[in-house]
């Protein structure tokens, strides 16, 4: 069975800049994640989507992140414009149901450096 | 979902058992507890996870105690490959469905 799949594996940018990042889930699964996690500390959640519909986003910085997952299997993150707070690896999660019982399957992320 | 406490880091020699602690004094009845791991430059892996039973698997064993305000995973032989930060954390259906992690303790497994 194939993981979660994300790209590319690593970026730089200029703070200012934009910058896009990429996930294709397990096949099957509906719910996907979008975690960030900063160096030291473990990952905390930006958004869930269920199928193509968000779930929470409770805590994704609007007025700079947003995300899509248009036709409920791949999921895009785009971050514009970037500051040097945003420097962090991304990672993409999926699992079957999201159910509080469901296994999270994580992608290896994506690490972006901001200067 | 109930907060976690870990110790932050741990040392276990190659081939010992490792045991790594975790208190969730304010777990409720409904809440599970899970473990995952993360080796370096990689994202997160489940390990295992429990209701009430001591449950056990192809990677570990996980020991909650009888008032559920405790648990100890256990990798039975650890290799220089478990070499991790491991996150002890409790989900319930009461709130969010995602994972909530803390720091994790940083396990290093030594020749």
């Amino acid at each position: 069975e194939a993981g979660v799949a994300q790209s590319p594996r690593y970026k730089i940018i200029e703070k200012r800049q934009s910058v896009a990042f990429w996930c294709n889930p397990i096949s099957g699964h509906a719910t996907l994640y979008w975690y960030q996690q900063i160096l030291g500390q473990g990952p905390k959640l930006l958004i869930q989507f269920q199928n193509n519909g968000v779930v929470d986003d409770s805590q994704l910085p609007k007025d700079r992140f947003s995300a899509e997952r248009l036709k409920g299997v791949d999921s895009t993150l785009k971050i514009q414009p970037a500051k040097l707070e945003d420097s962090a690896v991304y990672l993409c999660a999926s699992s079957l149901q999201g159910s509080y019982t469901d296994t999270q399957y994580f992608g290896p992320g994506t690490r972006l450096t901001v200067l | 979902d109930a907060k976690t406490t870990q110790p932050p880091s741990m040392d276990c020699a190659e081939g010992r058992a490792a045991n790594l602690p975790c208190n969730h004094s304010t777990i409720s009845g409904n809440e599970y507890v899970y473990w995952y791991r993360q080796i370096h430059s990689q994202g997160p892996q489940y390990i295992i996870h429990g209701l009430k039973n001591n449950e056990t698997n192809e990677m570990a064993s996980l020991i909650i105690t009888e008032d559920r305000k405790s648990s100890t995973l256990i990798l039975p032989h650890a290799t220089l490959r478990d070499t991790a930060v491991y996150y002890c954390i409790v989900r319930g259906n009461t709130g969010r469905r995602a994972l909530t992690f803390g720091s994790g303790t940083r396990l290093q497994v030594q020749p």
